[in-house]
């Protein structure tokens, strides 16, 4: 089992509506969890990070953790042509290394 | 204005050379790491460092070195042993535990490098 799984896509979403993006991870013990956005040809970016099990909230974006089920998300609402990108997942797990999945694509439909 | 710094941003090398890409960063970060990234193969981590003069293997650390002698400067070189360098190169750096960015790694804009 891979460390950390994402679906490579690509999620079709249309402009305006609620962009779900999935992650699960295999360490039971991971404590941090960050969604990195990234632009073709350009470095991730992070974007959000959650440490607690619930919903954090930041502008569009909301981050879910849920810690028994060993499963993030990333909600984007309002999706807009300019959130069309990569985006990655990353767990740090009990060797204190962060551990990327190898991402989302996502294309929003203007 | 903080951050990290790669460069160059191009790198184009000839087979059997050796080249060295520059990671520095001002952001006081204890840790600096440097991933290799291919099409459809995500980051794969090749060297990393905690602290100065401390640096310790990733996954796919045959073929590169590198160097830790200040803590703002990481340096990786790409040996003529490395048998398929061409891909994105980046550098990130992660804050100390005793301050408030600890968990939170960031990433330099990154070096292209292609073997011709």
């Amino acid at each position: 089992q891979k460390e950390v799984e994402q679906n490579s896509g690509p999620l079709s979403v249309p402009e305006g509506a609620i962009a779900s993006l999935n992650c699960t991870y295999s360490d039971r013990v991971s404590q941090s969890f960050f969604w990195y956005r990234q632009y073709s040809g350009k470095s991730p970016e992070l974007i959000m990070s959650i440490y607690s099990n619930g919903d954090k909230e930041d502008g569009r974006f909301t981050a879910q953790l849920n810690k028994a089920s060993q499963y993030v998300s990333l909600l984007i609402r309002d999706s807009q042509p300019s959130d069309s990108a990569t985006y990655l997942c990353a767990v740090r797990n009990r060797d204190d290394k962060i551990i990327f999945g190898k991402g989302t694509r996502l294309h929003i439909l203007p | 204005d903080g951050g990290i710094t790669q460069s160059p941003k191009y790198l184009f090398r000839k087979e059997g050379q050796n080249v060295t890409l520059s990671c520095e960063q001002n952001l006081n970060h204890d840790a600096m790491y440097w991933y290799r990234q291919d099409p459809g193969q995500g980051l794969r981590l090749i060297y990393y460092s905690q602290i100065v003069n401390d640096f310790q293997k990733g996954d796919i650390a045959e073929g590169y070195s590198v160097s830790r002698e200040k803590k703002e400067s990481f340096p990786l070189t790409v040996t003529s042993a490395q048998k398929n360098p061409t891909a994105f190169y980046l550098c990130a750096s992660r804050g100390s535990r005793q301050g408030g960015s600890y968990n939170e790694q960031f990433f330099g804009p990154g070096t292209r490098l292609t073997v011709l």
